[in-house]
């Protein structure tokens, strides 16, 4: 498997509160993604990132925003948790595109209430 | 015109036995179409990929059969094992033709398969 964590693996907040998810890989990967899964939904993604700093969104990215500061590291902020975003929460990241493998983080699961 | 739909949502399957899990797309500039498996509490894994330049690929006892006029394209599990026991996603991606490689998953499929 690659390198890939996320943290916190389980959180539990209020509605209006901000959330910051971590998502740490050690490949030296290019890419990275936000995914969440809901049932029924599958995985949608949120935001992505093409290197450092470069950012953009994804099919759900209303109420989340992302920073990318080191190749390394992928943070997703919930601006003002809803309950509409309870939800596990998947990090992803590859080499490149073409051929190459998206490898996914264990996951986060966040309940809001 | 960017969604994947995947059926059926769940599947029963006896040890020995063949399952089959289908997707269609209705973007016909889709370029990359992998299928990822999930076991419960685990993040997806990459199961096998294929491009639509091919119709059949296969690796093991995973073959993904893709018909290109259709818009369709299918996982077909050969002797399905407990083991297989898991949830399914297809997905489909601009992987060649952009520099995102976005992924587009299908709602997923859980399949049981029967000792």
């Amino acid at each position: 498997d690659a390198g890939i964590t996320q943290s916190p693996r389980h959180k539990v907040t209020e509605t209006g509160t901000p959330v910051t998810l971590r998502c740490h890989q050690t490949e030296n990967h290019r890419y990275m993604y936000w995914y969440r899964q809901d049932p029924g939904h599958g995985l949608r993604l949120i935001h992505y990132s093409y290197g450092v700093k470069d950012t953009d969104k994804g099919e759900v990215s209303d109420g989340y925003s992302v920073s990318r500061s080191k190749t390394e590291d992928f943070l997703l902020t919930l601006e003002s948790a809803t309950s509409s975003q309870t939800s596990v929460y998947f990090c992803a990241s590859s080499r490149g595109t073409g051929w190459e493998t998206q490898y996914f983080g264990p996951g986060t699961r966040l309940l809001v209430l | 015109q960017q969604q994947v739909k995947q059926s059926p949502q769940s599947l029963i399957v006896q040890k020995g036995g063949i399952s089959i899990i289908n997707c269609a797309y209705e973007n016909t500039a889709f370029d990359y179409f992998p299928w990822y498996q999930q076991f419960p509490g685990k993040g997806p894994a990459l199961l096998i990929a294929i491009r639509p330049d091919v119709s059949e690929k296969k690796e093991g006892r995973f073959t993904i059969s893709f018909n290109k006029s259709a818009k369709q394209f299918s996982l077909h599990i050969m002797d399905s094992q407990p083991g297989d026991s898991a949830t399914y996603f297809c997905a489909a991606s601009l992987s060649f033709s952009s520099n995102t490689g976005k992924l587009i998953f299908g709602q997923g499929t859980t399949l049981q398969v029967k000792p």
